[in-house]
């Protein structure tokens, strides 16, 4: 069984940019969670998806974080301009029902912003 | 905020050596997951143990949780080198339905 997919693995933008990372989720999970990884901390939950809908972004930065579930399968995270702070590992990870246990992680996408 | 605190942030021990983290939270669960992350990888799933369970074990793995104390102890027996990674305890419930992670214990399994 293919894992949770994500690219790109490692970016590096300046402030003021924009980036977008993708993440496709194990085939049949129909939750998908974005985590913020900072340095050092845990990961942060940025939104969930429930198929195509949204059930939590309350963490999510909206004037400069965006994301979308189009199909209920593959994710976008984008972020609009990038500020030094947003330097972190973004996280994707699905499953297989909503609430109800084990989350399958992706590799991470490596974010610096200089 | 995050609700999951992890004790000790590291640790360090001798192969064969047991190893044990300590996680305490804030607010009611229904249930507590551990997971590891080894250096620059995602995380992995070890254990889940639900608020009506006192003990789980999975292979060298024995999780304990103590809703009285808001607490849960992750044990490694006989750690072996590639045991070497970060692990976080996450909690899911208390009115939200989301997975909220620790900042994690980082342990190194020396050789």
């Amino acid at each position: 069984e293919a894992g949770v997919a994500q690219s790109p693995r490692y970016k590096i933008i300046e402030k003021r940019q924009s980036v977008a990372f993708w993440c496709n989720p194990i085939s049949g999970h129909a939750t998908l969670y974005w985590y913020q990884q900072i340095l050092g901390q845990g990961p942060k939950l940025l939104i969930q998806f429930q198929n195509n809908g949204v059930v939590d972004d309350s963490q999510l930065p909206k004037d400069r974080f965006s994301a979308e579930r189009l199909k209920g399968v593959d994710s976008t995270l984008k972020i609009q301009p990038a500020k030094l702070e947003d330097s972190a590992v973004y996280l994707c990870a699905s499953s297989l029902k909503f609430n109800t246990g084990e989350l399958f992680f992706g590799e991470g996408s490596r974010l610096t912003v200089l | 905020s995050q609700q999951g605190e992890e004790d000790p942030q590291a640790l360090s021990i001798q192969e064969g050596e047991n190893a044990t983290m300590n996680c305490s939270y804030k607010t009611s669960i229904n249930n507590l997951q551990w997971y590891r992350q080894n250096s620059g990888r995602g995380l992995v799933h070890l254990i889940l143990i639900r608020s009506n369970e006192r003990e789980k074990h999975s292979g060298r793995l024995r999780v304990t949780l103590d809703t009285s104390k808001k607490s849960s102890s992750l044990l490694i027996t006989a750690s072996r080198a590639a045991d070497t990674a970060s692990y976080f305890c996450a909690t899911a419930g208390g009115g939200s339905e989301k997975l909220v992670f620790g900042k994690g214990t980082k342990l190194t399994v020396n050789p």
